[in-house]
Formats: C-alpha cells, sequence, structure tokens
C-alpha cells in the first residue's frame, strides 16, 4: 500500500533549537518525496522536493530507502518557520497523484 | 503569470444537494488535479484531468466528477452531498503530468454540508 506517515501532529520548539519534522513512506516503486509547507492565511506550496538536494530557507530533508523515511530538518528554528508541514509522495499511476501525511504543525516559541 | 484561483471561497449546502467547485490553471499550465482536504488531515488525491480528459482517478465514489475545459480551466462536481463531504477542496495545475512536474495549489474552496 501507498501511504505516508507524519507521527507528530504538532511540534514545538524555542527559536534557536534544532528540528526534526519526521516523515516515513510505504511505496513499492522508486519514490519521489517532497515537503509542502502552509503559512497561516496562505495557500500550499512546495518547499523542497528529494530529487533536487536543495536547501531552502535552511531546511533540508534526505531521502533514506533503507529506513523509507524522509525526515526535514533546520539546525536553528526561526519564529517565521511556524506552519503546517506536509510531507508527501508522488505515485507514477493515477496521473502522478501526490500522497500525503496527515501533516506536522511546527510552533517556534520566542 | 496568475496563480490558480478557485471560486467559491466559502459554500454551505444541505444534504442531498449537489455542487460545483471552480478552479483556473496557472497561465500555461494544461494539468489540473483535485485534492479533499478533511479537518485535521492531509490533501486526498480525487482525480487529474490533462487536455480535458480524466487521467488517473483516487478512491472516491462516482458522485464525485469533474470537468476539464479547452482553456484548461476545471470544475469539480459532486452530487448527492453528505455530510463527509465537508472539507477544504484545493486544486493544484501543474505544467504537465511528468516528474518534473510541480503542482502549484490554489487557495482552496470550503464546502460545509449540513
Amino acid at each position: 500500500a501507498q501511504r505516508v506517515t507524519q507521527p507528530e501532529k504538532l511540534l514545538s520548539v524555542f527559536k534557536g533549537a534544532p528540528v526534526e519534522l519526521k516523515c516515513n513512506y510505504s511505496y513499492s516503486g522508486s519514490p519521489e518525496l517532497f515537503w509542502y509547507v502552509q503559512y497561516s492565511r496562505q495557500r500550499l506550496q512546495l518547499l523542497l522536493r528529494h530529487i533536487s538536494r536543495e536547501s531552502i530557507k535552511g531546511f533540508t530533508a534526505d531521502l533514506n530507502k533503507g529506513e523509507t523515511s524522509f525526515h526535514l530538518k533546520k539546525p536553528f528554528a526561526q519564529e517565521e518557520d511556524s506552519a503546517m508541514y506536509y510531507c508527501a509522495l508522488r505515485v507514477y499511476n493515477q496521473g502522478g497523484k501526490l500522497i500525503f501525511g496527515q501533516g506536522t504543525e511546527l510552533s517556534v516559541k520566542p | 503569470e496568475t496563480g490558480v484561483t478557485q471560486s467559491p471561497t466559502h459554500l454551505i449546502k444541505t444534504r442531498g444537494q449537489q455542487v460545483t467547485l471552480r478552479c483556473s490553471s496557472q497561465s500555461g499550465h494544461n494539468t489540473v488535479s483535485w485534492y479533499q482536504q478533511a479537518l485535521g488531515q492531509g490533501p486526498q488525491f480525487i482525480f487529474q484531468y490533462y487536455r480535458e480528459e480524466e487521467n488517473g482517478r483516487g478512491n472516491f465514489p462516482p458522485r464525485f466528477s469533474g470537468l476539464q475545459f479547452p482553456n484548461y480551466s476545471s470544475e469539480l462536481n459532486v452530487n448527492a452531498l453528505e455530510l463527509d463531504d465537508s472539507a477544504l477542496y484545493l486544486c493544484a495545475s501543474s505544467g504537465g503530468v511528468g516528474t518534473q512536474a510541480e503542482q502549484y495549489f490554489g487557495p482552496g474552496t470550503r464546502l460545509t454540508v449540513t
């Protein structure tokens, strides 16, 4: 079965602390994974994708096929990072649909 | 460049009624995907349209149907509304269906079924 799991609904950290948002997936094919972010009163937007292997706003995510994980990390959280974060898996059938996790709300306190 | 727009913003309907939601894709995009996002959940894929043809469908009953027009805008129709259809409906457009096609999301339509 194709599935994305984000075990934490809420993650609360203080400014300057490291952040790790967990994502695990289940997929029999070669996975293509994404992190999407939704800031308050804004639309869902792409943060990063694993094939780009880039750092966006200080966030990075490494695909670990052995552990079927794609955790999102940032060494020093900022208050403006507070948002909903969704991990998503693209599957190649059914039009390349995205399968989303339930989301993790990140709250960065001053 | 115009982003993805959706209308209406909010909608209240009664159980058993029918509803039509609309999406205008981003300029230059020929693919539209629709997602349902229930409260506290991640978006769930409903279906996708590519060049006016349905190109994939998730686990939603036939009372969820759609259209894509020659200008690549799209409609989502839901018949015989049920209380569980209450959700945020998102549309996303992309420039194709390949692995390089990033999906750009609209602001969503909030549907409440009473």
